[in-house]
This record gives structure tokens, sequence and C-alpha cells, in this order.
């Protein structure tokens, strides 16, 4: 069964904290990516991955970094937490083989609240 | 750019009430990905359909159909005889065969199904 795991269900950190959320997906697929998800804008991409180190900005990518050194797990980082990064975040993966549909698999999302 | 519009914020109905949710895309490629995905409260995005572009062909699942048509640029979704627990924020997406493979979502449509 397809599965995309993210750390934590729930977090919550310090304005200028240093936050790390992890995901891992057990599918081999080569892209990954990480949303954010606030009232009214639905979700927007923030980085995503085609594969090992290698990353892209997406639409909002102010204020995070990514790492992603093995194939199944791709880091978000917020190297100084602030209040505006209060949100739902979603990681998701997908391959790029044939028949796929781009079709992406989500996790269960982090809710982050920072103070 | 490609762009998912879901014009309706927020609707309630009563139980067994059918009812449609609406969703419109903007996109300049001619093979694109269509998807619907359930959050619950819970909320873990759930997938419920993916469309190519090439594929006009409307579909039911149960008391869930989609209706597909290029013409109008516009993938909706009917439930029919809604219950309680098809309570839950609906998201439509796009996604483009070509460049980053990102899905792009739509806001999102609160459905409040009453008892």
């Amino acid at each position: 069964d397809v599965k995309v795991t993210q750390s934590s269900r729930y977090l919550v950190k310090r304005t200028g904290e240093k936050v790390f959320l992890e995901c891992v997906q057990d599918m081999d697929h080569e892209n990954m990516f990480w949303y954010r998800q606030d009232p009214g804008l639905g979700l927007r991409l923030i980085y995503f991955s085609y594969d090992v180190k290698m990353k892209e900005k997406g639409d909002i990518p102010e204020g995070y970094s990514v790492s992603r050194e093995k194939k199944e797990r791709f880091s978000l980082i917020l190297e100084s937490a602030s209040t505006n990064q209060t949100s739902m975040y979603l990681c998701a993966s997908s391959t790029t083989l044939a028949g796929s549909y781009n079709e992406q698999f989500f996790g269960p999302g982090t809710r982050l609240t920072v103070l | 750019a490609q762009k998912v519009t879901q014009a309706q914020t927020e609707i309630s109905v009563v139980e067994k009430e059918d009812v449609t949710l609406d969703c419109v895309y903007e996109t300049r490629d001619t093979t694109y990905y269509l998807f619907w995905y359930k959050q619950p409260p819970s909320g873990e995005l759930v997938f419920l359909i993916r469309r190519n572009s090439f594929d006009e062909q409307n579909e039911i699942s149960g008391r869930y159909s989609w209706n597909f048509q290029k013409s109008t640029s516009s993938f909706n979704f009917t439930i029919t005889a809604s219950q309680v627990v098809d309570s839950a924020v609906y998201f439509c997406a796009l996604s483009e065969n070509t460049g980053r493979r990102a899905l792009t979502f739509g806001s999102g449509t609160r459905l409040q199904v009453q008892p």
C-alpha cells in the first residue's frame, strides 16, 4: 500500500527557531513536493524535487529551504520560524512513469503553530 | 500559467439533497490531468478521481459523478443523495504534462451536510 509519512501531526515552535519537517515515501517515487495549506487559499507549492539532491522553487519559497539527500526523504526547513508560517504543511510524492497521470500521494499533514 | 477556480467557498445542504461542486481551470497545454480530492476534518487528502484531457467521458462511482467539459474548461463534481459523512473540503486540481508536474489547486469548497 502506497504510503507517505510525515514526522509530526502537530508541532508548536517559537519565533526564530529552526524547524525541520520530515517526509518519507515508500513508493520509490522520483518526485516529491511540499505544499502549505491556508484557509481560502487552497494548497500552494513551496518546493519540489525531481531527484536526489535536486530542488526547485515553487510559488512561495521565501522563508523555506529543502533537503533531499535520499530518494525516499524530503525535508522542509524553516531557518527562522515566523508567525506567518503558522499553517498546515502537506508533503506529496509522484512518479513520472507512463500512465501515472502525475497523480500525487499525500501525507497526513503537519499542523505547525509558531508562537 | 495554469489556474483552477472553485468559486463556491462554502455550500450547506440538507441530507439527501444533491449537490454540485464547480471547478473551472485554465491551461495552455493540450495534455493535462485533472483531479478531485476530499479533505475530511482529520486533514488527510483523499484522492477521489483523476481525468486526462483526452478522456471527456463522464464518470459515475456510487453517489459520486464527474462532468468533464473541455469546451467550457470545467470539471464539476456532483454528489447525489448527500450524507453527513460527505461533509469535508473538496479540492479540484490540475497538472500539466510538461514542466514541473506539481498540482495547481483551487481554493477548495467546504461542504456541510446537515442531518
